[in-house]
């Protein structure tokens, strides 16, 4: 069975002060791990997909990486806007675009 | 493009009463799919659509729940009898599915909160 687990559940930094988020997976034949945003009161907002192990993709201060049992989503220097929810998720080898999700992890960024 | 557009966007019921959720996706998309979050069980697979038809609805709580799409560009998700531990919000989204390559993004409407007094 597909399985996605985040850590830490939550996670406060101060503005400035970099961290990583953590995802491990179990998948049948891996055909995306996806990282999502949400704030509150929204809908998941897509960031990145990454194929392979090795990959890593980035966007302005996030940068995600993968390997054949986890991903981190690496927030450099943060700023209190980077507050939200970060979801990963997997796609399996169904190719239908179905999604499993991990809890999330909720961040939150002081001035 | 308008998105994935779910509606109501709140709802309050009491226990008992039939509950629709609405959702129109993306033009152009051929999958579409339901999910739940809740703070317990966050995001929860219902059910999803290819092409109309239902693929899987192996993540439909009971038979209380059910979920239909007449066409390509209409999907509904309906509760009856519905109960507080139906509170959550539900949440549409769409993708193309069946590229031969890579994997599909899926696209988010912005949730129906439902609460069951």
């Amino acid at each position: 069975e597909d399985q996605v687990t985040q850590s830490p559940e939550a996670l406060r930094l101060q503005e400035g002060e970099s961290s990583s988020l953590n995802c491990s997976y179990t998948v049948s034949g891996l055909r995306g791990l996806f990282w999502y945003r949400q704030d509150p009161g929204k809908g998941p907002e897509f960031l990145f997909t990454l194929y392979s192990a090795g990959e890593e993709k980035e966007k302005e201060r996030l940068k995600a990486t993968l390997t054949k049992k986890e991903s981190f989503l690496h927030i450099t220097a943060p700023k209190p806007e980077d507050s939200a929810t970060y979801l990963c998720a997997v796609s399996g080898s169904s190719n239908t675009g179905k999604l499993i999700f991990g809890q999330g992890t909720t961040l939150q960024v002081k001035p | 493009d308008a998105g994935v557009i779910q509606s109501p966007r709140h709802e309050v019921t009491e226990m008992g009463q039939e509950v629709t959720l609405r959702c129109k996706p993306i033009s152009g998309h051929n999958s579409l799919f339901w999910y739940r979050q809740t703070m317990m069980r966050g995001l929860e697979l219902l059910i999803y659509f290819n092409n109309n038809v239902p693929i899987d609805d192996s993540g439909m709580p009971e038979d209380r729940f059910s979920a239909k799409m007449p066409n390509a560009s209409f999907s509904t998700l309906k509760i009856q009898p519905s109960e507080p531990r139906d509170s959550a919000v539900y949440f549409c989204a769409s993708t193309k599915a069946g590229q031969s390559s890579g994997a599909n993004v899926l696209t988010f409407g912005a949730g129906s909160r439902l609460t069951v007094l």
